[in-house]
Protein backbone atom coordinates (compact mmCIF):
# COMPACT_ATOMS: atom_id res chain seq x y z
CA UNK A 1 0.00 0.00 0.00
CA UNK A 2 1.42 3.48 -0.80
CA UNK A 3 1.10 5.68 2.25
CA UNK A 4 0.95 9.43 1.37
CA UNK A 5 1.95 11.76 4.09
CA UNK A 6 0.87 15.06 3.65
CA UNK A 7 3.07 18.51 6.09
CA UNK A 8 2.19 20.75 7.64
CA UNK A 9 -0.99 19.05 9.33
CA UNK A 10 -2.12 23.22 9.75
CA UNK A 11 -0.56 26.06 8.02
CA UNK A 12 -1.68 29.22 9.70
CA UNK A 13 -1.46 32.05 6.92
CA UNK A 14 -3.17 35.21 6.41
CA UNK A 15 -4.98 36.36 2.94
CA UNK A 16 -2.55 37.32 0.01
CA UNK A 17 0.07 35.00 1.79
CA UNK A 18 1.36 32.32 -0.73
CA UNK A 19 0.97 28.58 0.55
CA UNK A 20 2.98 26.06 0.34
CA UNK A 21 1.60 22.26 0.82
CA UNK A 22 3.66 18.85 1.01
CA UNK A 23 2.74 15.44 -0.20
CA UNK A 24 5.60 12.22 0.21
CA UNK A 25 4.75 8.97 -0.64
CA UNK A 26 5.70 5.50 0.36
CA UNK A 27 7.37 4.79 -2.56
CA UNK A 28 7.27 6.43 -6.13
CA UNK A 29 3.78 6.73 -7.92
CA UNK A 30 5.97 8.35 -11.37
CA UNK A 31 3.44 11.49 -11.56
CA UNK A 32 -0.03 10.10 -10.39
CA UNK A 33 -0.48 12.38 -7.65
CA UNK A 34 -3.59 14.73 -7.23
CA UNK A 35 -4.54 16.90 -4.84
CA UNK A 36 -8.19 18.03 -3.59
CA UNK A 37 -10.30 20.62 -1.66
CA UNK A 38 -12.49 20.29 0.93
CA UNK A 39 -14.48 22.83 3.18
CA UNK A 40 -16.48 22.05 5.62
CA UNK A 41 -19.94 20.40 4.97
CA UNK A 42 -18.59 19.51 1.65
CA UNK A 43 -17.19 17.35 -0.31
CA UNK A 44 -13.85 17.35 -2.18
CA UNK A 45 -12.51 19.25 -5.35
CA UNK A 46 -10.52 18.00 -7.62
CA UNK A 47 -7.70 20.71 -7.61
CA UNK A 48 -4.99 19.06 -9.41
CA UNK A 49 -4.38 16.03 -10.92
CA UNK A 50 -1.16 13.95 -12.64
CA UNK A 51 0.94 16.09 -10.26
CA UNK A 52 0.48 19.72 -12.06
CA UNK A 53 -2.49 19.47 -14.21
CA UNK A 54 -5.00 21.81 -13.24
CA UNK A 55 -8.62 20.83 -13.07
CA UNK A 56 -11.75 22.09 -15.03
CA UNK A 57 -12.17 25.61 -13.85
CA UNK A 58 -9.73 25.93 -10.81
CA UNK A 59 -8.05 28.83 -10.40
CA UNK A 60 -4.24 29.84 -11.84
CA UNK A 61 -3.11 30.38 -9.07
CA UNK A 62 -3.02 26.81 -8.07
CA UNK A 63 -0.15 25.06 -9.21
CA UNK A 64 1.23 21.54 -8.62
CA UNK A 65 4.57 19.96 -8.87
CA UNK A 66 6.78 16.89 -8.14
CA UNK A 67 7.16 13.63 -9.46
CA UNK A 68 8.27 10.48 -7.35
CA UNK A 69 7.58 10.57 -4.37
CA UNK A 70 7.70 14.18 -3.07
CA UNK A 71 4.53 16.60 -4.53
CA UNK A 72 3.50 20.53 -3.75
CA UNK A 73 1.26 21.55 -4.01
CA UNK A 74 1.49 25.85 -4.05
CA UNK A 75 -1.42 28.62 -3.96
CA UNK A 76 0.55 31.93 -4.54
CA UNK A 77 -1.81 34.43 -3.32
CA UNK A 78 -4.72 32.71 -0.66
CA UNK A 79 -8.14 34.05 -1.70
CA UNK A 80 -10.42 33.85 1.42
CA UNK A 81 -12.88 31.11 -0.06
CA UNK A 82 -8.81 28.75 -0.35
CA UNK A 83 -8.95 28.22 3.20
CA UNK A 84 -9.44 24.36 3.91
CA UNK A 85 -8.37 21.47 4.09
CA UNK A 86 -6.39 19.94 1.07
CA UNK A 87 -6.09 16.19 0.37
CA UNK A 88 -3.04 14.41 -2.11
CA UNK A 89 -4.35 11.13 -3.98
CA UNK A 90 -2.35 8.80 -5.50
CA UNK A 91 -3.05 6.57 -8.56
CA UNK A 92 -0.68 4.52 -9.40
CA UNK A 93 -0.71 1.55 -7.08
CA UNK A 94 -4.32 0.48 -6.42
CA UNK A 95 -6.05 -1.21 -4.70
CA UNK A 96 -6.03 0.40 -2.42
CA UNK A 97 -5.75 4.12 -3.77
CA UNK A 98 -5.28 6.37 -1.06
CA UNK A 99 -5.35 9.66 0.63
CA UNK A 100 -3.21 11.91 2.42
CA UNK A 101 -4.29 12.79 6.49
CA UNK A 102 -5.11 16.36 4.72
CA UNK A 103 -3.25 19.87 5.44
CA UNK A 104 -5.69 22.24 7.10
CA UNK A 105 -5.06 26.01 5.62
CA UNK A 106 -6.35 27.79 8.28
CA UNK A 107 -6.75 32.24 8.83
CA UNK A 108 -4.36 33.58 10.82
CA UNK B 1 -25.19 19.50 -15.41
CA UNK B 2 -23.83 16.39 -13.55
CA UNK B 3 -25.34 15.52 -10.35
CA UNK B 4 -25.00 12.53 -7.74
CA UNK B 5 -27.45 11.83 -5.08
CA UNK B 6 -26.51 9.47 -2.71
CA UNK B 7 -29.32 7.96 -0.09
CA UNK B 8 -30.15 5.10 2.48
CA UNK B 9 -27.67 6.38 5.31
CA UNK B 10 -29.05 6.41 9.19
CA UNK B 11 -28.20 4.74 12.40
CA UNK B 12 -27.71 1.20 12.77
CA UNK B 13 -26.63 -1.38 15.50
CA UNK B 14 -22.70 -3.32 15.11
CA UNK B 15 -23.34 -6.16 13.23
CA UNK B 16 -26.61 -4.76 11.17
CA UNK B 17 -26.75 -3.92 7.58
CA UNK B 18 -27.66 -1.14 5.18
CA UNK B 19 -27.63 0.02 1.66
CA UNK B 20 -26.57 3.04 0.41
CA UNK B 21 -27.30 4.36 -3.01
CA UNK B 22 -26.47 6.92 -5.33
CA UNK B 23 -28.59 8.20 -8.48
CA UNK B 24 -26.72 9.86 -10.99
CA UNK B 25 -27.75 11.81 -13.93
CA UNK B 26 -26.17 14.71 -16.57
CA UNK B 27 -23.63 11.94 -18.00
CA UNK B 28 -23.30 8.62 -19.60
CA UNK B 29 -23.28 6.44 -16.41
CA UNK B 30 -22.67 3.07 -17.60
CA UNK B 31 -19.13 4.71 -19.27
CA UNK B 32 -17.91 5.33 -15.94
CA UNK B 33 -16.12 3.38 -13.03
CA UNK B 34 -17.90 4.49 -9.90
CA UNK B 35 -16.35 4.33 -6.21
CA UNK B 36 -17.82 5.07 -3.16
CA UNK B 37 -14.89 7.12 -0.40
CA UNK B 38 -15.76 7.64 3.04
CA UNK B 39 -14.77 10.05 5.87
CA UNK B 40 -15.67 9.24 9.47
CA UNK B 41 -16.34 12.04 11.49
CA UNK B 42 -13.12 14.87 11.88
CA UNK B 43 -11.23 12.50 10.05
CA UNK B 44 -9.91 12.49 6.41
CA UNK B 45 -10.54 10.55 3.27
CA UNK B 46 -10.81 6.47 2.93
CA UNK B 47 -11.44 4.66 -0.47
CA UNK B 48 -13.82 2.17 -0.05
CA UNK B 49 -14.80 0.32 -2.76
CA UNK B 50 -15.07 0.58 -7.26
CA UNK B 51 -16.83 -0.87 -9.46
CA UNK B 52 -16.00 -1.05 -13.76
CA UNK B 53 -18.60 -2.49 -15.30
CA UNK B 54 -18.63 -6.07 -13.76
CA UNK B 55 -14.96 -5.86 -12.24
CA UNK B 56 -15.32 -4.61 -8.61
CA UNK B 57 -12.36 -3.73 -6.30
CA UNK B 58 -12.43 -3.22 -2.44
CA UNK B 59 -10.51 -1.67 0.42
CA UNK B 60 -9.08 -4.74 3.07
CA UNK B 61 -11.45 -3.27 5.85
CA UNK B 62 -14.43 -3.83 3.99
CA UNK B 63 -13.57 -6.81 2.12
CA UNK B 64 -15.84 -9.67 2.23
CA UNK B 65 -18.61 -7.39 3.96
CA UNK B 66 -19.62 -4.59 1.57
CA UNK B 67 -20.73 -5.23 -1.89
CA UNK B 68 -20.85 -2.13 -4.81
CA UNK B 69 -23.43 -3.21 -7.67
CA UNK B 70 -24.69 -0.89 -9.89
CA UNK B 71 -27.65 -0.68 -12.41
CA UNK B 72 -27.30 1.01 -15.23
CA UNK B 73 -31.15 0.85 -16.52
CA UNK B 74 -31.57 3.48 -13.64
CA UNK B 75 -28.43 5.24 -13.62
CA UNK B 76 -27.56 4.15 -9.79
CA UNK B 77 -25.02 2.92 -8.03
CA UNK B 78 -25.64 1.04 -4.77
CA UNK B 79 -23.26 0.00 -1.59
CA UNK B 80 -24.82 -2.78 0.53
CA UNK B 81 -22.90 -2.94 3.77
CA UNK B 82 -23.15 -6.15 6.20
CA UNK B 83 -21.30 -6.81 9.85
CA UNK B 84 -21.24 -3.47 9.93
CA UNK B 85 -18.62 -1.37 12.83
CA UNK B 86 -18.24 1.46 15.02
CA UNK B 87 -15.46 2.31 12.48
CA UNK B 88 -17.78 1.69 9.70
CA UNK B 89 -19.09 5.33 11.13
CA UNK B 90 -18.65 8.04 8.43
CA UNK B 91 -20.22 10.11 5.36
CA UNK B 92 -20.19 8.31 2.39
CA UNK B 93 -19.90 9.71 -0.66
CA UNK B 94 -20.23 8.38 -4.40
CA UNK B 95 -17.79 9.69 -6.68
CA UNK B 96 -17.56 10.19 -10.55
CA UNK B 97 -14.44 9.38 -12.70
CA UNK B 98 -12.62 12.00 -14.41
CA UNK B 99 -12.58 10.08 -17.57
CA UNK B 100 -14.79 7.57 -19.52
CA UNK B 101 -14.21 4.16 -20.44
CA UNK B 102 -10.77 4.29 -18.61
CA UNK B 103 -10.23 3.74 -15.09
CA UNK B 104 -8.29 6.78 -14.17
CA UNK B 105 -9.28 7.09 -10.76
CA UNK B 106 -9.44 10.58 -10.58
CA UNK B 107 -13.22 12.15 -8.99
CA UNK B 108 -14.51 15.42 -10.49
CA UNK B 109 -17.75 15.22 -9.46
CA UNK B 110 -18.97 14.12 -5.81
CA UNK B 111 -22.65 13.72 -4.10
CA UNK B 112 -23.14 15.57 -0.92
CA UNK B 113 -22.46 12.32 1.35
CA UNK B 114 -24.55 10.13 3.41
CA UNK B 115 -23.86 9.87 7.02
CA UNK B 116 -24.16 6.20 8.27
CA UNK B 117 -23.33 5.65 12.37
CA UNK B 118 -23.08 2.28 13.38
CA UNK B 119 -23.68 2.24 17.03
CA UNK B 120 -25.92 0.28 20.15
Amino acid sequence: EVVLTQSPATLSLSPGEGATLSCRASQSVSRYLAWYQQKPGQAPRLLIYDASNRATGVPARFSGSGSGTDFTLTISSLEPEDFAVYYCQQRMKWPPLTFGGGTKVEIK
Amino acid sequence: EVHLLESGGGLVQPGGSLTLSCVASGFTFNNYVMTWVRQAPGEGLEWVSSISGDKTYYADSVKGRFTISRDNSKNTLHLQMNSLRAEDTAVYYCAKQLKGSSMDMLFDYWGQGTLVTVSS
